[in-house]
C-alpha cells in the first residue's frame, strides 16, 4: 500500500506475555518513529530510527521495550513481560527525510495493545 | 524540556460557527510548530505548519500563526463543517536541541453538529 502499515491492529495480551508490533513504513522513507498514545492523550515519543540506526531511544519507558529496524525499512517494537500500564495505542510514523526539519510525519493507524 | 498545552475538549459547535483551539508551547530555541488532525478511524495527518515566528500556516480553511511573543499557535477556522469533526493535536519540533521527534499536546476533540 501507499501508506504506513501497522500490524496487528489489535492485540490482547496477558500480563507477563511478550508482544511484537510491526511497522511497514512508506517505501524509501528514511526516518521512522514509534509513539505511545494513552487513552485521551497525545502521542508520546518512544524511539527514532534513521535508516537502520536507532538514533534516539530516550522515550522508551523501561528496558522491557526494545525496537529494531535491521534493514532500514520494516521495524518491530517488542515489549517483554507486558504490564497493565503498557496498554495503549502504539503509533508508527515515517518521513522521507529528517522529520525535525519538516515535521511532516506519515502515521499508521496504530496497534492497540490491551494487557489483562 | 519541550511541552505543548492545548485547550481541553470536547469543543462542540454548530455548522458554520467560528472555531478557535488554543495552543501554547514551551521550548528552547526556535521550534517549528504544527497542527495534526485525526479523523475517526484514521491515522494522524499533518494539517498545517509554521517554521518561524510570524509565519502563518493554512490548509483546508484552517489557519494558525506562530506567535513567539506569546508562545502560541492557535488554530482557527471561520466556518466549520460537520466533516471537520476530529481530534486536533498541536505539536512542536525542537530542531535546535537536535531532537528529531515531535512533542504533541494532549489533543482537542471537535464535534460539529448540523
Amino acid at each position: 500500500g501507499a501508506g504506513v502499515s501497522q500490524s496487528p491492529r489489535y492485540k490482547v495480551a496477558k500480563r507477563g506475555q511478550d508482544v511484537a508490533l510491526r511497522c511497514d513504513p512508506i517505501s524509501g522513507h528514511v526516518s521512522l518513529f514509534w509513539y505511545q498514545q494513552a487513552l485521551g492523550q497525545g502521542p508520546e515519543f518512544l524511539t527514532y530510527f534513521q535508516n537502520e540506526a536507532q538514533l534516539d531511544k530516550s522515550g522508551l519507558p523501561s528496558d522491557r521495550f526494545f525496537a529494531e529496524r535491521p534493514e532500514g525499512s520494516v521495524s518491530t517494537l517488542k515489549i517483554q513481560r507486558t504490564q497493565q500500564e503498557d496498554s495503549a495505542v502504539y503509533l508508527c510514523a515515517s518521513s522521507l527525510g529528517s522529520a525535525g526539519d519538516t515535521g511532516e510525519l506519515f502515521f499508521g493507524e496504530g496497534s492497540r495493545l490491551t494487557v489483562l | 524540556g519541550n511541552s505543548v498545552t492545548q485547550m481541553e475538549g470536547p469543543v462542540t459547535l454548530s455548522e458554520e460557527a467560528f472555531l478557535t483551539i488554543n495552543c501554547t508551547y514551551t521550548a528552547t530555541g526556535y521550534p517549528s510548530l504544527f497542527w495534526y488532525v485525526q479523523y475517526p478511524g484514521e491515522g494522524l495527518q499533518l494539517l498545517l505548519k509554521a517554521t518561524k515566528a510570524d509565519d502563518k500556516g493554512s490548509n483546508k480553511g484552517f489557519e494558525a500563526t506562530y506567535r513567539k511573543e506569546t508562545t502560541s499557535f492557535h488554530l482557527e477556522k471561520g466556518s466549520v463543517q460537520v466533516s471537520d469533526s476530529a481530534v486536533y493535536f498541536c505539536a512542536l519540533s525542537g530542531r535546535d536541541t537536535g531532537r528529531r521527534a515531535l512533542t504533541f499536546g494532549s489533543g482537542t476533540r471537535l464535534q460539529v453538529q448540523p
